[in-house]
């Protein structure tokens, strides 16, 4: 059972629309991720946060924007879609108690831009 | 650079039988953390096994355990009496004990259990 959670779990969307990709947990952690990964690859970090107000781009350079007004929320924000956005969007996030915290992973968004 | 590679895209193993997924990796830190996580299809991602790079004791849950060798640095995984449900992508990863809490993946190994 998913702690958590994404939607859309699939989106289809014209070019040039602007889309947001929500993600929420409810497990109180304080750092959360948005990775990139496209069918059968590895993921690529995209935007991180470590707690409200604080936000970083990762490794992979991304157009997406992203905010973390409350703990439990880290939306996505693709102003202008296009067909190179098209992948699946991983939404995670760990505890701060510990170094060797894992990550726990919502269920994807599978974004298609025609 | 911190890179971690995985050298086996596609592997098969029969039901019931052991197999080794391979992960080596790179980096010049001294603290840091392995992980191992399991993304069954069209399933959400779930860790399988961690490992301290400070211990010298293999981390072991359940069917599934890791032979690390910091010198070689490298961390390999153990499925032993395979099963279905252990079809899946599985991903190496590790993360620096620097305050930054970045995890690096590998490009995974789809593991296929066959009947």
């Amino acid at each position: 059972e998913a702690d958590i959670y994404q939607t859309p779990r699939y989106l289809v969307i014209g070019t040039g629309k602007k889309i947001t990709l929500e993600c929420s947990q409810t497990m109180g952690h304080d750092k959360m991720y948005w990775y990139q990964q496209d069918p059968g690859m590895e993921l690529h970090l995209i935007h991180y946060s470590y707690g409200v107000n604080s936000t970083e781009k990762g490794d992979l350079s991304s157009e997406s924007t992203v905010s973390r007004i409350r703990t439990e929320h880290f939306p996505l924000t693709l102003e202008s879609a296009r067909p190179s956005h098209t992948s699946q969007y991983l939404c995670a996030s760990s505890e701060s108690s510990s170094y060797n915290s894992p990550l726990h992973f919502g269920n994807g968004t599978r974004l298609t831009v025609t | 650079a911190q890179t971690v590679t995985q050298s086996q895209p596609e592997m098969s193993v029969q039901e019931a039988e052991t197999v080794t997924l391979s992960c080596t990796y790179d980096t010049s830190e001294n603290n840091y953390y392995l992980f191992w996580y399991k993304q069954p299809p069209s399933r959400q991602m779930i860790l399988v096994i961690r490992q301290e790079a400070y211990k010298q004791q293999n981390a072991t849950e359940n069917r599934f355990s890791v032979n690390f060798q910091k010198a070689a640095k490298s961390f390999s995984l153990k499925i032993s009496d395979s099963q279905l449900g252990d079809t899946a992508m599985y991903f190496c990863a590790f993360m620096i004990h620097s305050g930054t809490y970045k995890y690096i993946f590998g490009t995974g190994t789809r593991l296929k259990v066959l009947a």
